[in-house]
């Protein structure tokens, strides 16, 4: 079955410089690969996602992720972050046409970005 | 947040207590599932309906019942709860659960206490 780590409990960093959230997974066959972010006292908002195509993704708020299929990671970085970014990241992962179910979708456990001022 | 709803935001219960989560999307969607979120874990499928169908049931005990009346609305029917059952619980929904590269829209989500 796939599964998803995010190494990092917490990043900090400061507002105007680079973050980088990292993930990496686990799948037997290809994988979907989806980040959400979840702002206090909300639902997950969905960021961005790679299906195939382009290994570098672009999505909202001026986040992007690079799909590395030789370390099996899906970084999510910003080149400049804000103090308005501050929130708990999620990445999913999807295994297509490996064992088990192509629509079960298994979250990592979060990693909790606070960039200060 | 208007295109998924879920109602109460807030729930405090006692384990013999019987009470139900809702959960309505505004998106057009056919696919809706519910999660389990508990603090430094990851988030847990519970159930999975595709045009009103239940597609998936990860062994979620049988005091958590959903109920799917129509594709707009989701409920999780709650009785003789554990503590260990509190927790935040999403909803969410998408385009058919069949095509797999479709995001997920969630909701704020109800934060249950058992008592």
């Amino acid at each position: 079955a796939q599964s998803v780590a995010q190494p990092e409990d917490q990043v900090n960093v400061a507002e105007g410089n680079p973050l980088t959230v990292k993930c990496t997974y686990s799948v037997s066959g290809n994988p979907y690969l989806f980040w959400y972010v979840q702002y206090p006292n909300r639902g997950l908002q969905f960021l961005l996602k790679y299906i195939t195509g382009d290994n570098l993704v672009k999505g909202s708020y001026g986040f992007e992720a690079e799909f590395n299929k030789s370390q099996t990671s899906f970084h999510l970085k910003k080149p400049s972050a804000l103090v308005s970014d501050s929130a708990l990241y999620f990445c999913a992962v999807r295994d297509i046409g490996g064992q088990g179910n192509n629509n079960d979708m298994r979250f990592g456990a979060g990693t909790r970005l606070t960039v200060k001022p | 947040e208007t295109g998924v709803t879920q109602t109460p935001r807030h729930l405090v219960m006692g384990m013999t207590n019987k009470k139900s989560l809702k959960c309505e999307q505004h998106l057009g969607h056919n696919a809706m599932y519910w999660y389990k979120q508990s603090a430094k874990k990851p988030l847990e499928l519970m159930f999975v309906y595709n045009f009103k169908e239940q597609t998936e049931n990860n062994s979620v005990p049988s005091r958590f019942s959903p109920e799917c009346p129509n594709s707009s609305h989701l409920f999780l029917h709650l009785h003789t709860l554990q503590p260990e059952d509190s927790a935040l619980y999403l909803c969410a929904s998408s385009l058919s659960s069949g095509s797999s590269y479709n995001e997920q829209f969630f909701g704020p989500g109800t934060r249950l206490t058992v008592l």
